[in-house]
């Protein structure tokens, strides 16, 4: 199975900064990537697919890049509801889909 | 509005049967288009994928090989549900599982887990 490494595994910011999170994958996936942002108690939200797609209703603040190997999830002007966990996962090979091990975002 | 609504016990003795179900409203669980997953999240394991079946002129299921010798995904489709079997469950599978719709349109880059259910948080306890 493909291995998705997520950096790092928690971090603080403040609103208004902007934040990178990397995700790595074990083999090339192409961008057959996808990012979701989960808040506690809830199940995890779409934000991106295809590596840089950025899903309909997610703010244009999210932007997703990367090809093969390594991918980013960036967030500008960080907002007070964006404090959550990140996750990234692979639909190159499967079964089975896999997910990196998440990167919390919390308020500095 | 496409919504996945999941039933089922929070608690289940060990060496018994998880049975938990998802009830599909705003797209059809025999769609040609999507295929229905069960994913499970604990602190130990992260988020897990267990498995999906989909309609593609005939019923088709993948499972994780970490559980295929337990497991069952299969459809209901004269109530437009999915469920979950998982055989002799042990308190590893404790777990908050959900349901994914994955909405396929024919190109895999569009590919994602779109539609999610609320989640069941399931313990596996005597």
């Amino acid at each position: 199975a493909i291995r998705m490494t997520q950096s790092p595994s928690s971090f603080s910011a403040s609103t208004g900064d902007r934040v990178t999170i990397t995700c790595r994958a074990s083999q090339g996936i192409g961008s057959y990537l996808a990012w979701y942002q989960q808040k506690p108690g809830k199940a995890p939200k779409l934000l991106i697919y295809g590596a840089s797609t950025l899903q309909s209703g997610v703010p244009s603040r999210f932007n997703g890049s990367g090809s093969g190997t390594d991918f980013t999830l960036t967030i500008s002007c960080l907002q007070s509801e964006d404090f959550a966990t990140y996750y990234c996962q692979q639909f190159y090979s499967y079964p089975p889909y896999t997910f990196g091990q998440g990167t919390k975002l919390e308020i500095k | 509005q496409v919504q996945l609504q999941q039933t089922g016990p929070g608690l289940v003795k060990p060496s018994q049967t998880l049975t938990l179900t998802c009830a599909i409203s705003g797209d059809s669980v025999s769609s040609n288009s999507a295929t229905w997953n069960w994913i499970r999240q604990s602190p130990s394991r992260g988020l897990e994928w267990l498995g999906r079946t989909y309609y593609r002129s005939k019923w088709n299921n993948d499972y994780a090989a970490s559980v295929k010798s337990r497991i069952r995904i299969y459809p209901d489709t004269s109530k437009n549900q999915i469920s979950l079997q998982l055989k002799s469950v042990t308190p590893e599978d404790t777990a908050v599982y959900y349901c994914a719709r994955v909405h396929n349109v024919g190109n895999p880059l569009l590919d994602a887990f779109d539609m999610w259910g609320q989640g069941t948080m399931v313990t596996v306890s005597s």
